[in-house]
């Protein structure tokens, strides 16, 4: 079975441009997760959709950042434009149902510039 | 708003020595507390999590304890070998809010 995949895996830009983070779960889990992390802070929940609807979007820094799973498969951050302090690693994660295990992708590396 | 204190920041045991790991959390609603571990440059996994109708849990090297009343939980790795060195988060999640929170992660180093 695939694991939770994002894309891309490293980006760097400059201030002011667009970059989308891309998110494909593990098939079948309706719930996924969006978290941030700056280095030596915490794993920073971001916001959650279950399918296609955004059930908790409470840890969304800013109106720069802008999330959709349409059609209730794989998910995009974009983030626009970007500021110096978008810099840090952004993991997905999905589950199956609510208040079981959730598990990660790698990650993409976002450094500003 | 809910969140997780975790410490020490950094811990650094000799090989064979026990490592503890300790957390906090906020919302006593929180009911499942899951540890993840992430090797360098790989994703958080999941090590082991312990419900809040259980006050201890143990796979073979590595134990969780659940104080509620305290709202305390916390890692335990024995025999420690290098291959344990990592970052190790811990999180509570709450079913009234259907979120995990993460603490600030912990990098523990295991020398040889």
């Amino acid at each position: 079975e695939a694991g939770v995949t994002q894309f891309p895996s490293h980006s760097v830009i400059e201030k002011g441009q667009t970059v989308t983070l891309r998110c494909d779960p593990i098939s079948g889990h309706d719930n996924l997760y969006w978290y941030r992390r700056v280095m030596g802070k915490e794993i920073k929940f971001l916001l959650h959709f279950v399918k296609e609807s955004k059930q908790d979007e409470s840890g969304m820094p800013n109106n720069r950042f802008l999330a959709e799973r349409t059609g209730g498969t794989y998910s995009t951050l974009k983030v626009q434009p970007a500021e110096l302090e978008d810099s840090g690693v952004y993991f997905c994660a999905s589950s199956q149902s609510l208040g079981n295990t959730i598990y990660f992708g790698e990650g993409s590396w976002l450094t500003v510039v | 708003g809910e969140n997780v204190e975790q410490h020490p920041s950094t811990l650094s045991v000799q090989e064979g020595d026990s490592a503890v790991i300790k957390c906090t959390y906020s919302d006593s609603a929180s009911n499942y507390f899951p540890w993840y571990k992430q090797e360098l440059g790989k994703r958080p996994q999941l090590i082991i999590d312990i419900r809040s109708n259980v006050g201890e849990k143990k796979d073979q090297r590595i134990a969780v304890t659940l104080n509620k009343t305290a709202k305390h939980f916390s890692l335990h790795i024995t025999e420690t070998q290098p291959e344990d060195s990592a970052v190790y988060f811990c999180a509570a999640f709450t079913s009234g809010t259907y979120k995990y929170i993460f603490g600030t992660g912990t990098r523990l180093k295991v020398l040889a």
